[in-house]
């Protein structure tokens, strides 16, 4: 049982608008620390792809956004594509956890 | 720029010690967070703990469900870390990744090392 929840699975066709949610509580994301996401593709080792709530490192196409509300989260793909077939994580800070860096349990985005 | 590569034995016996290193080129070791991360095979990620090294001294800090049995430490003679999990069992076995950590974010990530605990 992951501390950040994640839905399991996301689909859209090429072109499409998808969103992944991520929920937090008032130990990570309500007690104001930041989300940040990872794209995994098949394979492959975790890649940055947004850090502090809505920051893309630099090469990340701005297809993808993040934002954060309260105790929730979300990434939006846009145009999406078949190479963004791929898992995706949120990740935070838990304060009731001493010191725990703490992820969802992965969202895979299947292209259709 | 900095990169990352782990290394260390692919099969490890239960109750047996899981000893690996994450070797840092293109950087020092100290001055930053690192840490060690795994993902059970067809599953999602887990953060082991972290090693902040300044100076002469580091400090560390594991999740709790592991700290029992979790020691990260640092060669800086080598530019080094290294993790260490005793007493392993089935429910260990993952792939083990290290990464350098930038405001509690993770940016830097190594290919991640595959480890079996088997007999």
């Amino acid at each position: 049982q992951s501390v950040l929840t994640q839905p399991p699975s996301v689909s859209g066709a090429p072109g499409q608008r998808v969103t992944i949610s991520c929920t937090g509580s008032s130990s990570n994301f309500g007690a104001g620390y930041d989300v940040h996401w990872y794209q995994q593709l098949p394979g492959t080792a975790p890649k940055l792809l947004i850090y502090g709530n809505s920051n893309r490192p630099s090469g990340v196409p701005d297809r993808f956004s993040g934002s954060k509300s309260g105790t929730s989260a979300s990434l939006a793909i846009t145009g999406l594509q078949a190479e963004d077939e791929a898992d995706y994580y949120c990740q935070s800070y838990d304060s009731s956890l001493s010191g725990s860096r703490v992820f969802g349990g992965g969202t895979k985005v299947t292209v259709l | 720029q900095v990169q990352l590569q782990e290394s260390g034995p692919g099969l490890v016996k239960p109750s047996e010690t899981l000893s690996l290193t994450c070797t840092v080129s293109g950087g020092s070791v100290s001055g930053y967070y690192w840490s060690w991360i795994r993902q059970p095979p067809g599953k999602g990620l887990e953060w082991i703990g972290y090693l902040y090294y300044s100076g002469s001294s580091g400090t560390t800090k594991y999740d709790p469900s592991l700290k029992s049995r979790v020691t990260i430490s640092v060669d800086t003679s080598k530019n080094q870390f290294s993790l260490k999990l005793s007493s392993v069992t089935a429910a260990d076995t993952a792939v083990y990744y290290c990464a350098r950590e930038q405001g509690l974010w993770f940016h830097i990530w190594g290919q991640g090392t595959m480890v079996t605990v088997s007999s």
